[in-house]
């Protein structure tokens, strides 16, 4: 369903820790998902991206999950960095008559502890 | 660089008077998309282009409407703007051959 939340989880790291950022999704039937980092008064910034058919991918510095049985979604990010603090927004592609339609999970805030 | 641009930055407009915000980009993506986002929330999907045909979210208000004259522009007009709708708007494109989305950098509205 729709995001609504009105309070933005937040996780604090140290710098130089691995942090893991978990999202649950809606709709079994998404077959597209997409993790996007956010910094105060920006636009979303594409960060990794992960079809159904697959279980984990990896990019750099960072790695999603993809649970289908669960129906959740992690992002992690190896060796945080102050440059990382930002709210990080998991996306699943919701395909109806139209074509496809992005919906956003509630955020997370990721502050990093120096 | 190829890209999703939004104009204007910031936008102040006062209570019930129109305003537009514009949306371009140079990607050459078939869909464009307008995401209302308010403070510690995530956005929310108001609309959507495919090419020409326009996509209205069943609980976006009528007091939003979109134009997209042409693949590179899409504009977003509030008819008459309340206070809640003081937020940033997000225009996105994405392709049907990559689905990825691309955010603009998003209009700030206040309403006075």
């Amino acid at each position: 369903g729709e995001s609504v939340g009105l309070h933005l989880p937040t996780l604090s790291v140290q710098e130089g820790d691995n942090s893991i950022i978990n999202c649950a999704y809606s709709n079994s039937a998404s077959d597209y998902f997409i993790w996007y980092k956010q910094e105060s008064g920006k636009g979303p910034q594409f960060i990794i991206d992960i079809r159904s058919n697959m279980d984990k991918r990896q990019g750099q510095r960072v790695t999603v999950l993809l649970n289908k049985t669960v129906k959740h979604l992690s992002l992690q990010i190896a060796a945080t960095q102050p440059g990382d603090s930002a709210v990080y927004f998991c996306a699943e592609n919701h395909r109806d008559n139209y074509g496809q339609n992005f919906v956003f999970g509630p955020g997370t805030r990721l502050s990093v502890l120096p | 660089d190829a890209m999703v641009i939004q104009n204007p930055r910031y936008q102040v407009t006062q209570f019930g008077k129109p305003v537009t915000l514009s949306c371009s980009q140079t990607l050459n993506h078939n869909v464009m998309y307008w995401y209302q986002q308010k403070s510690s929330q995530a956005p929310k999907l108001l609309f959507h282009y495919y090419d020409k045909d326009f996509n209205n979210e069943a609980d976006t208000p009528d007091n939003f409407q979109s134009r997209r004259p042409n693949t590179s522009f899409c504009f977003l007009d509030i008819r008459s703007p309340g206070l809640g709708d003081a937020a940033m708007y997000l225009c996105a494109t994405s392709d049907v051959t990559n689905e990825k989305l691309f955010f603009g950098s998003g209009t700030q509205l206040s309403v006075l």
